[in-house]
Order: C-alpha cells, then sequence, then structure tokens
C-alpha cells in the first residue's frame, strides 16, 4: 500500500513560532504538494513539488515555504505562525498529474 | 486556469435511497477528473477517476461517475446509499503532466436512517 506520513496529528503553537510540518511518502512519487483544508474553502493547494528541489507555487502561498531536499520528503515551513493560519493541513503526492494523488491523515494545527 | 464547482456543500438523503452529487468543471485544455472522499479525521481517498475512454466510470462501495464534455460535468451516482457512505465528497480536476490538481469545494453527505 502506498504511504503518506504526516509527522504530527494534531500541533499547538504559539503566535510568531516557526513551525515544521514534515511529510513522507514510499512509493517514489515524483510530485508531492501541500494542501490546506478548511469548512466551506475545500482544499487549497499552498505549494507543490514536481522534483527534487524544484517547488510551485499554489493558490495560497504567502506566509508558507516549502523544502524537498529528498524525493521521498516535502517539508512545509510557517515562518512566523500566526493565527490565520490555525487549519487541517494534508500533504499529498501523485506519480504524475495523470495519475490519482495519495493523502495523509493531516496534521490539525492550531496557532494560539 | 481550472476550476471545478461544487454548488451543494450538504445533501441529506434517506438510507437505501439514491443519490447524485454534482460537479461542474471549467478548463482550457483536456482533463482529468476525480472524485475524492473524505470520512471524519481522515485525509482523502480515490473512489473513482476519469482518464479517458468511456465516459461512465466505476468506483469504489458502489460510486459511478459520467463524465460529459459538453455540459463540462462529473457528477457522482449510487443508486442505494449506506449509512457508512455519510463523509465529505470533493471533486477534482487535472490537466495532466506536472499540473496541479484543483479540487472543489466538497459536498457533503449526510445519510439518515
Amino acid at each position: 500500500d502506498v504511504k503518506v506520513t504526516q509527522s504530527s496529528r494534531y500541533l499547538v503553537k504559539r503566535t510568531g513560532e516557526k513551525v515544521f510540518l514534515e511529510c513522507v511518502q514510499d512509493m517514489d512519487h515524483e510530485n508531492m504538494f501541500w494542501y490546506r483544508q478548511d469548512p466551506g474553502l475545500g482544499l487549497r493547494l499552498i505549494y507543490f513539488s514536481y522534483d527534487v528541489k524544484m517547488k510551485e507555487k499554489g493558490d495560497i502561498p504567502e506566509g508558507y515555504s516549502v523544502s524537498r531536499e529528498k524525493k521521498e520528503r516535502f517539508s512545509l515551513i510557517l515562518e512566523s505562525a500566526s493565527t490565520n493560519q490555525t487549519s487541517m493541513y494534508l500533504c499529498a503526492s501523485s506519480f504524475s498529474g495523470y495519475t490519482e494523488a495519495f493523502f495523509g491523515q493531516g496534521t490539525r494545527l492550531t496557532v494560539v | 486556469a481550472q476550476s471545478v464547482t461544487q454548488l451543494d456543500s450538504q445533501v441529506p438523503v434517506f438510507e437505501e435511497a439514491p443519490v447524485e452529487l454534482r460537479c461542474n468543471y471549467s478548463s482550457s485544455v483536456s482533463v482529468y477528473l476525480f472524485w475524492y472522499v473524505q470520512y471524519p479525521n481522515q485525509g482523502l481517498q480515490l473512489l473513482l477517476k476519469y482518464l479517458s475512454g468511456s465516459t461512465l466510470v466505476k468506483g469504489i462501495n458502489g460510486f459511478e461517475a459520467e463524465f460529459n464534455k459538453s455540459q463540462t460535468s462529473f457528477h457522482l451516482r449510487k443508486p442505494s446509499v449506506h449509512i457508512s457512505d455519510t463523509a465529505e465528497y470533493f471533486c477534482a480536476v487535472s490537466s495532466g503532466g506536472y499540473q496541479k490538481v484543483t479540487f472543489g469545494t466538497g459536498t457533503k453527505l449526510q445519510v439518515i436512517p
């Protein structure tokens, strides 16, 4: 089974902290994604990567950065967490745009 | 640019009744379409996908969807729902290759006993 693992299910951070969300996939997928999920807004793409060290901005990249140093790992970084970044964060991977994405369980981040 | 519209945010339906969840998309190029399901406190998992070929696509758990190019729709259907189908359903579109996948806002299906 394809597995996408996110490092934390629940996370509570203080405003201004630097936050790292880690995601690892075990299927040698080329593409990796970070989405943010909020009620009524569906999934919104923050960043995606189609190769090591490559990244593309999604629809809502402001306040976020990413890192992909190894093919299997894609990290989302909140440089200075703010309360409006309280949300569910979903990582996904896919072999290509022609194939389905596999999702992690999600990280529910609360910024206080 | 591509986009997905799921007009119904919530759909209540009685158990064993049929259901249709609507999805419309827009794109200037050929598209690949997906339906995902999200059970409470879980990530998304694939229900079915349309890449090419037959416009009627069958997926897991008895769901099916029909690709209609002229109406730019990809509605999801099930002839008889079960309590366990209570979940949120997302329609998604991709233009393939290295292009991003765009998701709709989701439809919550509530199956009533």
